[in-house]
């Protein structure tokens, strides 16, 4: 039992190229999430997924694209990195009493 | 203005000594109230939860909830080295699917 995994650990990346992020849960959880997270402000929600096939905006859409490809997996994708897109990157999930979220151990990307 | 306030210190006490952490939150239609804690350069995870006025303690560990004032906080008693990270509030709104996280605040205990 893994819990969330994510890949990448690292990436860097120019201003302008793509990438996507991957997170895959095996704890059969229906409810999964993207953050971000900057020093000096917590936690911020980019998108989450109410379950496979439903995708929500949260606080900071604006760059990114998510696919919850099916119950395990959901990807976040940078169509054109940003230098503002730096940041530690974390993907968590939760089952149906939206107790206790569960994070991936996070990635951190660099946009030069 | 950001919901869900910290006071993101760095607060820092003696080993031994009672921690206290508080978090202020802007949403009255809040129900769920947690608290993360997360080590250098690690993940979030987990320590309490509470959805009702008063106190619930889990070892070490005093979760307290005043929905009046919007005010929830977090006691460390006997605090030791270990505890040494940032701390996270997150509040949940009514039926909503997401936290709303504060801005955490960083705690050093002194040995």
């Amino acid at each position: 039992n893994a819990g969330v995994t994510q890949t990448p650990k690292f990436q860097v990346l120019k201003t302008g190229q793509s990438m996507t992020l991957q997170c895959a849960q095996d704890m059969n959880h229906n409810s999964m999430y993207w953050y971000r997270q900057d020093p000096g402000m917590g936690l911020r929600l980019i998108y989450y997924s109410a379950s496979e096939g439903t995708t929500d905006k949260g606080e900071v859409p604006n760059g990114y694209n998510v696919s919850r490809l099916n119950k395990r997996e959901f990807s976040l994708r940078l169509e054109s990195a940003a230098p503002s897109q730096t940041s530690v990157y974390f993907c968590a999930s939760t089952g149906k009493s939206l107790d206790e979220q569960y994070f991936g151990p996070g990635t951190r990307l660099t946009v030069t | 203005q950001k919901e869900v306030e910290q006071n993101s210190g760095p607060l820092s006490v003696p080993e031994g000594a009672i921690a206290s952490l508080n978090c202020t939150y802007s949403d009255r239609g809040s129900q769920s109230f947690f608290w993360y804690r997360q080590y250098s350069g690690k993940s979030p995870e987990l320590i309490m939860s509470i959805y009702s006025n008063g106190d619930k303690e889990d070892g070490r560990f005093t979760a307290q909830l005043n929905k009046a004032s919007q005010y929830v906080s977090l006691l460390i008693r006997d605090s030791q080295p270990s505890d040494s990270a940032t701390y996270l509030c997150a509040v949940r709104s009514g039926s909503a699917r997401q936290l709303t996280f504060g801005s955490g605040t960083q705690l050093t205990v002194l040995p």
